[in-house]
């Protein structure tokens, strides 16, 4: 199994709301990723987990709190957002952190956020 | 700061034109990675070049990093429909931490003329 699936497809939420986005893989990766991409632009490292820990947090608002319950899940939790903050936002993992030896990156087809 | 250029931005070609896309670094790199972006579709790993002067081949598609290994390019011979998309170099760029983290390069978005 070499994909990463992420849920829901869409979102539409309001300011006041809290959601939350999900990713899971079962390659045994042990380094997942949330970047967020708006159009046309390239995708925006917004947190690193490896080994289940937070490595790198790419100075995000905290409206967007990150979770890794597990090697193979990863959670964004969302609150409190603004309409710039609509996006589509990737997860992705690789076998170890990015910059070893070996770190292909997966990305699952990702969640498109739309705030009101 | 660390900078990364791709270019050109935009590239339009009739279909069985070859393409060439260039990626720039400011610093010199540990490897570079190339990625794929269909439109409405999520980045699809190509390749990744670790050795300077490396130049890896697939079917078409011709992968080169420098000998300073601040460059890299992407050249795909005799376009076809399918290899629409945006095109994106991937690095190392920041290595004032522990850790390398990859970041992606502006992209360069192809479309082809059938």
């Amino acid at each position: 199994d070499t994909e990463v699936t992420q849920t829901p497809k869409h979102l539409v939420m309001g300011m006041t709301n809290k959601k939350s986005l999900k990713c899971e893989q079962h390659m045994g990766h042990r380094a997942m990723y949330w970047y967020k991409q708006k159009a046309k632009k390239p995708p925006e490292l917004m947190f690193v987990y490896s080994y289940e820990k937070l490595s790198i947090n790419e100075s995000v608002p905290s409206r967007f709190s990150p979770e890794c319950p597990n090697s193979s899940l990863l959670n964004l939790h969302l609150h409190a957002l603004q309409p710039e903050d609509s996006a589509l936002y990737l997860c992705a993992s690789s076998q170890d952190q990015a910059g070893g030896s070996y770190n292909e990156q997966f990305f699952g087809p990702g969640t498109r956020l739309t705030v009101l | 700061g660390q900078q990364v250029m791709q270019i050109p931005q935009y590239q339009h070609v009739q279909e069985g034109e070859d393409f060439t896309t260039y990626c720039n670094s400011s610093t010199t790199l540990s490897n570079i990675q190339w990625y794929k972006q269909r439109p409405g579709g999520h980045p699809v790993f190509l390749i990744q070049l670790v050795k300077s002067g490396e130049v890896k081949k697939q079917k078409r598609l011709t992968f080169q990093f420098g000998e300073a290994k601040k460059n890299s390019s992407l050249h795909i011979t005799a376009t076809q429909t399918t290899d629409v998309g945006t095109y994106f170099c991937a690095g190392p760029w920041d290595v004032k931490t522990s850790y390398d983290k990859v970041i992606f390069g502006p992209g360069t978005s192809l479309s082809v003329i059938p």
